[in-house]
């Protein structure tokens, strides 16, 4: 049973500094990891991906790192911008998409 | 530049009725996707179509029926809609090779059923 999980259901950073959002999975045979973004009354848009076979993936302020022995992958925000206040969705792509509860991160100016 | 529209932004409706949720992609993707989000429980999967005319079932497919006649166009039906189906409906697509990019979603539709 393949599973995603987010266990922070929010955070809360201050402007300019570094937004870790977490994320766990248990299945060993996913394509690719991939992360999206939520505003309120808005659907989810694709933020950031990660291939299995790397363990680093860097677009300008978004980095998500792939910890392939702990099942365990996190997005940096850095510097992190009023505008990042979102829901964040992990989500794990293999046949389907399998996706996390959430993250709501607020930025606090 | 709007790649999937969905229908309506919010809906009511009383229970017992039958609520459509219409929702149209102009990308020519071959897979179409509908989800409800609720808080605490993320997305979930309620049917998915990869190919007209054809529908699998999600996690949470009952209480649901969809319809996909054309490429384009993918349905959400609610055949007699009730108050646990209050949500919020995302409706998504994706080419073929969508693992890396992911899925376009819609603006969603917010449903409350009363």
């Amino acid at each position: 049973d393949q599973q995603v999980k987010q266990n922070s259901p929010s955070l809360s950073v201050q402007e300019g500094r570094i937004s870790i959002l977490n994320c766990d999975y248990t299945n060993s045979m996913f394509d690719y990891f991939l992360w999206y973004k939520k505003y309120p009354a808005e659907g989810p848009t694709f933020l950031i991906s990660i291939s299995s076979i790397k363990d680093k993936n860097e677009d300008g302020r978004f980095t998500v790192f792939l910890n392939k022995s702990a099942k365990h992958l996190s997005l940096h925000i850095v510097p992190s911008q009023p505008g990042d206040s979102a829901v964040y969705f992990c989500a794990d792509s293999n046949y389907q998409l399998i996706w996390g509860a959430g993250t709501k991160l607020i930025i606090k100016p | 530049d709007v790649k999937v529209t969905q229908s309506s932004r919010y809906l009511v409706k009383r229970t017992g009725e039958k609520v459509f949720l219409e929702c149209v992609q102009d990308m020519d993707h071959e897979n179409m996707f509908w989800y409800r989000q609720d808080p605490g429980l993320g997305l979930r999967l309620i049917y998915f179509s990869y190919d007209v005319k054809m529908k699998e079932k999600g996690d949470i497919p009952e209480g649901y029926s969809v319809s996909r006649e054309k490429k384009e166009r993918f349905s959400l039906i609610l055949e007699s809609a009730s108050t646990n189906q209050t949500s919020m409906y995302l409706c998504a697509s994706s080419s073929g090779g969508a693992r890396r990019d992911g899925y376009t979603f819609g603006s969603g539709t917010r449903l409350t059923v009363v």
